[in-house]
């Protein structure tokens, strides 16, 4: 079955602290990893798609990296405004119809 | 260009009701879907269309209808509210180009409470 995991639920840093958040993901033949922000009372908005092992993409404190197995968000020296929830997600193995599986969710504050 | 729209915002039902979720994009956009989002649940798919008169089930249909009459529109209709309907629902849409995976743009979203 495929499924997407996401962790921690929650987070919370420092501003200054780096960390990262975890994506797993179980689906066949992947077809991109997406990554998405959701801000408070907001729809999720897209940060990154990654396609292959070993791809990593970077956003101003954001870089994004996958493996065969797993994503991950690394955020470097987080500021107040980079809180929000991010969602990650895939397509699933055996549908090309743009759906996507999201995990639960990484609910991040960052405290000035 | 306004990307996804979602009325109403907020509502409240009573059980048994039935309203309609409006979602409007004007992107020209083929695909369209509709999630739900409860607490701690990520986002789950309800419905979804890959053109005008085209639409499919996705994880979680039961309670919900949709239609797609332009590639404009897809409103997500809820017959006979349930407090389990209690959610926030999303509408987004996307380009499938042929070969390779597509980015969802989302609406804002409407939260919708049966009591």
């Amino acid at each position: 079955e495929d499924q997407v995991t996401q962790s921690p639920e929650a987070l919370r840093l420092q501003e200054g602290e780096s960390s990262s958040l975890n994506c797993s993901y179980t689906v066949s033949g992947l077809r991109g990893l997406f990554w998405y922000r959701q801000d408070p009372g907001k729809g999720p908005e897209f940060l990154f798609t990654l396609y292959s092992a070993g791809e990593e993409k970077e956003k101003e404190r954001l870089k994004a990296t996958l493996t065969k197995k797993e994503s991950f968000l690394h955020i470097t020296a987080p500021k107040p405004e980079d809180s929000a929830t991010y969602l990650c997600a895939v397509p699933p193995g055996s549908s090309n119809t743009g759906k996507l599986i999201f995990g639960q969710g990484t609910t991040l504050q960052v405290k000035p | 260009n306004a990307g996804v729209t979602q009325t109403p915002k907020f509502r409240i039902l009573k059980i048994g009701q039935s309203m309609t979720l409006q979602c409007t994009q004007d992107m020209n956009h083929n695909y369209m879907y509709w999630y739900r989002q409860d607490p701690g649940m990520g986002l789950k798919l309800i419905y979804y269309s890959v053109g005008a008169g085209i639409t499919d089930k996705g994880e979680v249909p039961n309670g919900y209808n949709v239609s797609r009459s332009t590639t404009e529109d897809f409103p997500l209709r809820l017959e006979l509210a349930a407090p389990s309907q209690t959610s926030v629902y999303f509408c987004a849409s996307s380009f499938q180009g042929p070969g390779g995976a597509n980015v969802l743009t989302f609406g804002a979203g409407s939260r919708l409470t049966v009591l």
